[in-house]
């Protein structure tokens, strides 16, 4: 199976600072890449799929890129309401695996 | 608007089975497989399968297999995920999910969330 890992597990910036996660891949994937946003005690949030295409309604701050193993999710300007975990995950084929997470702290 | 609401928490005993159901409202449901994913407390999320609403085709992660049993009563538009023999380390929130679009395995739409523990 293809396994997923992001960096950093764990990150803290101040307010209107650019930030950027990256989920890596095992093997290709092509762009079956999602991000989901999960705020404390809430769902999972879709944010991006086919690696950056922007969900309904989520905010422009937010941008997805890349394609075959290597992905990054953008937050152009931090804002206190991004205090959350964000997890990629792979869709190409079973199994759709989750990477293990980014918290991301103000 | 599309909606999935879940059954309640649940407390099991180590070795019992757990039920949990996904009611869905809003769209077609024979027209999206629904899947299920679970959160382990302070942990991450572990997909661990998917039941086609339409045809009754399933898939399961391989760390489930024999283990979980996904039903669809088109009927009444609910979705369930039975899981056996539970141990200590099956406590988590159980999500349900539908697809953006059909057949795309990205999760749109979730349930709420049910808590399994599973305690002795």
């Amino acid at each position: 199976d293809i396994q997923m890992t992001q960096s950093p597990s764990s990150l803290s910036a101040s307010v209107g600072d650019r930030v950027t996660i990256t989920c890596r891949a095992s093997q290709g994937i092509s762009d079956s890449l999602a991000w989901y946003q999960q705020k404390p005690g809430k769902v999972p949030k879709l944010l991006i799929y086919a690696a950056s295409t922007l969900q309904s309604g989520v905010p422009s701050r937010f941008s997805g890129s890349g394609s075959g193993t290597d992905f990054t999710l953008t937050i152009s300007s931090l804002q206190p309401e991004d205090v959350a975990t964000y997890y990629c995950q792979k869709y190409n084929n079973a199994p759709f695996t989750f990477g293990p997470g980014t918290k991301v702290d103000i | 608007q599309v909606q999935l609401v879940q059954s309640g928490a649940e407390v099991k005993k180590p070795g019992a089975s757990v039920r949990v159901s996904c009611k869905a409202s809003g769209y077609t449901f024979k027209n999206y497989v629904i899947s299920w994913v679970r959160q382990t407390p302070g942990q991450g999320l572990e997909w661990m399968g998917w039941i086609s609403t339409y045809s009754d085709e399933k898939k399961f992660a391989q760390k489930f297999q024999g283990r979980v049993t996904m039903t669809a009563d088109a009927s009444t538009s609910t979705a369930y995920m039975e899981l056996r023999s539970l141990r200590s380390d099956d406590t988590a929130v159980y999500y349900c999910a539908r697809d953006r679009d059909p057949y795309t395995y990205v999760y749109g739409y979730w349930g709420q969330g049910t808590l399994v523990t599973v305690s002795s």
